[in-house]
């Protein structure tokens, strides 16, 4: 089973508002990375966990919060999002090295009105 | 920084046609490298991984790609096009030293009746 995830599929959220996005994989993978992508542009990594710890946060505003509550679960916290904000956030997950491949969850897609 | 680069943002092809996507790699040691594809409003699938073990690399639906050093290259081929081959693809590195992925560009692939 090479599945990863995500909930929920598609999010509208106000700017004051507070909302998660959920990731779940069961592979058995030690490392899980959240990534932003903007249409029509590659995925941009805004954090990664290594065996359930934050090992690189690619300069994220503060309005975006991870958590790794175990191996298998990350969660992205949301809060006071920007318009700008608005775009498809990917989860995937792998076994830690360089040589390993990412797998990637389906995405959910995020307005901010 | 070690980076990928796609040549051309779209392709159009044929169905039945030789598909050839570039990619090439800035890097003086070889990395690994990597091709995704990305349907519609989807995440990204893997299509095939480089990690030195062999220079002709096999993937699914069809897709191989060839690691040539000389030329800095990792391009992707299909020797026949097929309408569901239709999204987009991108070419990936983890540089060495490195445990994250940097992403090429993109290439849209058309495929036309």
């Amino acid at each position: 089973d090479t599945e990863v995830t995500q909930t929920p599929k598609h999010l509208v959220m106000g700017m004051t508002n507070k909302k998660s996005l959920k990731c779940e994989q069961h592979m058995g993978h030690r490392a899980m990375y959240w990534y932003k992508q903007k249409a029509k542009k590659p995925p941009e990594l805004m954090f990664v966990y290594s065996y359930e710890k934050l090992s690189i946060n690619e300069s994220v505003p503060s309005r975006f919060s991870p958590e790794c509550p175990n191996s298998s679960l990350l969660n992205l916290h949301l809060h006071a999002l920007q318009p700008e904000d608005s775009a498809l956030y990917l989860c995937a997950s792998s076994r830690g090295g360089p040589s390993y491949e990412q797998y990637f969850g389906p995405g959910t897609r995020l307005t901010v009105t | 920084a070690q980076s990928v680069t796609q040549l051309g943002s779209h392709v159009s092809v044929s169905e039945g046609a030789l598909v050839l996507l570039r990619c090439n790699y800035s890097s003086s040691v070889p990395p690994y490298l990597f091709w995704y594809v990305q349907y519609p409003n989807q995440g990204l699938q893997l299509l095939l991984k480089y990690t030195s073990a062999a220079t002709l690399v096999k993937g699914i639906n069809g897709f191989e790609a060839e690691f040539k050093k000389s030329e800095t290259s990792f391009h992707l081929t299909k020797p026949s096009a097929h309408m569901s081959d239709a999204a987009e693809y991108f070419c990936a590195v983890i540089p060495s030293g490195y445990s994250t992925l940097t992403f090429g560009k993109g290439t849209m692939l058309l495929v036309s009746p």
